[in-house]
């Protein structure tokens, strides 16, 4: 079973509007942690934000913020005020933290196109 | 802060040729270092955790004596793909952990190396 699933394979936003890309995950471990990574066709990955399953507060790091609904097991990343630069793939992924492991889980990403 | 460089950033070989990708930590100490794989329009695909001063830890279907790596120090990692073949071109991705506990225990990527073997 997939433990993170992106279901959007693509999406589009008007420059300067919001957007939601979606992230369910599934665990049974009580404490794992959630990031979000952006790849620019140039291929590096770049950590966005990150959210812990015992945070209390969604997070948020600029114009990105994390709408973390612990009971459905989702993780969803929200973009305000889009950019151009803002086209790129999204990668969801999760790690387990209970066992030790130090393995971050990829969901297979949504690819982000803003239009002008 | 937090800069993991890979170099080289691309690179292209014969078949039957090993090629070696380094990793480092520019500006912390990583314990862990970890190598992934990912083909177009795919998703990272996870295959080894290094860590200073001992084996690797290889995921399940990679072969160990084809990609060897070695974590020499707390800053390199290596990556030595052996006798390439035209099935290993692929674009590889090293990230780093800082190993802090709470939000800053966070994996951070190199550029990536893209490998093609003609």
């Amino acid at each position: 079973a997939q433990k993170i699933t992106q279901t959007q394979p693509g999406m589009f936003v008007q420059e300067k509007e919001a957007v939601t890309l979606d992230c369910t995950y599934d665990t049974s471990d009580p404490s794992y942690g959630l990031f979000w990574y952006k790849q620019p066709s140039s291929g590096e990955m770049i950590f966005l934000i990150y959210q812990g399953s015992y945070d209390q507060q969604n997070a948020t790091e600029g114009r990105y913020s994390l709408n973390f609904q612990k009971a459905r097991k989702s993780a969803n990343l929200v973009i305000s005020a889009s950019q151009l630069g803002d086209s790129a793939m999204y990668f969801c992924a999760m790690r387990e933290l209970g066992g030790g492991s130090e393995k971050l889980v990829f969901g297979k990403g949504t690819k982000l196109t803003v239009n002008p | 802060g937090a800069v993991v460089s890979q170099h080289p950033s691309w690179v292209i070989c014969k078949s039957g040729t090993s090629v070696k990708i380094e990793c480092r930590s520019l500006d912390f100490q990583a314990t862990t270092m970890f190598w992934y794989r990912q083909f177009p329009k795919q998703s990272l695909m996870l295959m080894a955790t290094s860590n200073e001063g001992s084996k690797a830890t290889y995921e399940q279907g990679v072969e160990k004596d084809k990609f060897l790596i070695n974590h020499a120090s707390l800053t390199l990692s290596t990556l030595t793909v052996t006798s390439a073949h035209p099935e290993d071109s692929s674009f590889y991705i090293c990230s780093a952990r800082t190993g802090l506990a709470g939000t800053t225990d966070t994996q951070y990527f190199g550029p990536g190396t893209r490998l093609t073997v003609l």
